[in-house]
């Protein structure tokens, strides 16, 4: 079975402070996703990332960063929090065994950020 | 360009009956259009999926119907069940090489009993 952890289910930070959110997928896959999910928004892609160290934009990076040092472990760095910065953010991976793009991506549970 | 945009945002359908949940986009580059499921608590995960080569894909009760002239692709749950009771998004993605999917707003599914 696939599995993508995510270190926390709940987190609650305040304004301004620098909030680390850690992913870890166990299936060796290539690609990692960062997305937030806000109602009525649908899934928004925050950043990307293809290989180790490396990393694309996705649709609203802005206040965002990621990093991945590690081909398992994807991390999303909010630099400085914001309230607009609320939301459930979502981690996701998928991997292309035969070399013809799969696309499927899996997700993990999410992790639901309050900013105060 | 980037969009899909989904519709109804919620529905309630009553135990036996068919759920349908429309999609459209714009981009004719769009290659391959999932549904993905989304349990509370859960994240999401992938339902079923279709390619612009075929009209129809049908899984158990699950079907999609794919309309490329009017750029429309539609979810039928068949014979809906309360265990149905979920959020669905539709999505669209290109042969970009990295697998990014550009997801719908999103329909809250209520099965009544």
């Amino acid at each position: 079975d696939v599995k993508v952890t995510q270190s926390s289910r709940y987190l609650v930070k305040r304004t301004g402070e620098k909030v680390f959110l850690e992913c870890v997928q166990d299936m060796d896959h290539e690609n990692m996703f960062w997305y937030r999910q806000d109602p009525g928004l649908g899934l928004r892609l925050i950043y990307f990332s293809y290989d180790v160290k490396m990393k694309e934009k996705g649709d609203i990076p802005e206040g965002y960063s990621v990093s991945r040092e590690k081909k398992e472990r994807f991390s999303l760095i909010l630099e400085s929090a914001s309230t607009n910065q609320t939301s459930m953010y979502l981690c996701a991976s998928s991997f292309d065994p035969t070399g013809k793009l799969s696309y499927e991506q899996y997700f993990g549970p999410g992790t639901r950020l309050t900013v105060t | 360009q980037q969009q899909v945009k989904q519709s109804p945002q919620s529905l309630i359908v009553q135990k036996g009956g068919i759920s349908i949940i429309n999609c459209a986009y714009e981009n004719t580059a769009f290659d391959y259009f999932p549904w993905y499921q989304q349990f509370p608590g859960k994240g999401p995960a992938l339902l079923i999926a279709i390619r612009p080569d075929v009209s129809e894909k049908k899984e158990g009760r699950f079907t999609i119907s794919f309309n490329k002239s009017a750029k429309q692709f539609s979810l039928h749950i068949m014979d809906s069940q309360p265990g149905d009771s979920a959020t669905y998004f539709c999505a669209a993605s290109m042969d970009t090489g990295f697998q990014k999917l550009v997801f719908g707003t999103g329909t809250r599914l209520l099965v009544s009993p």
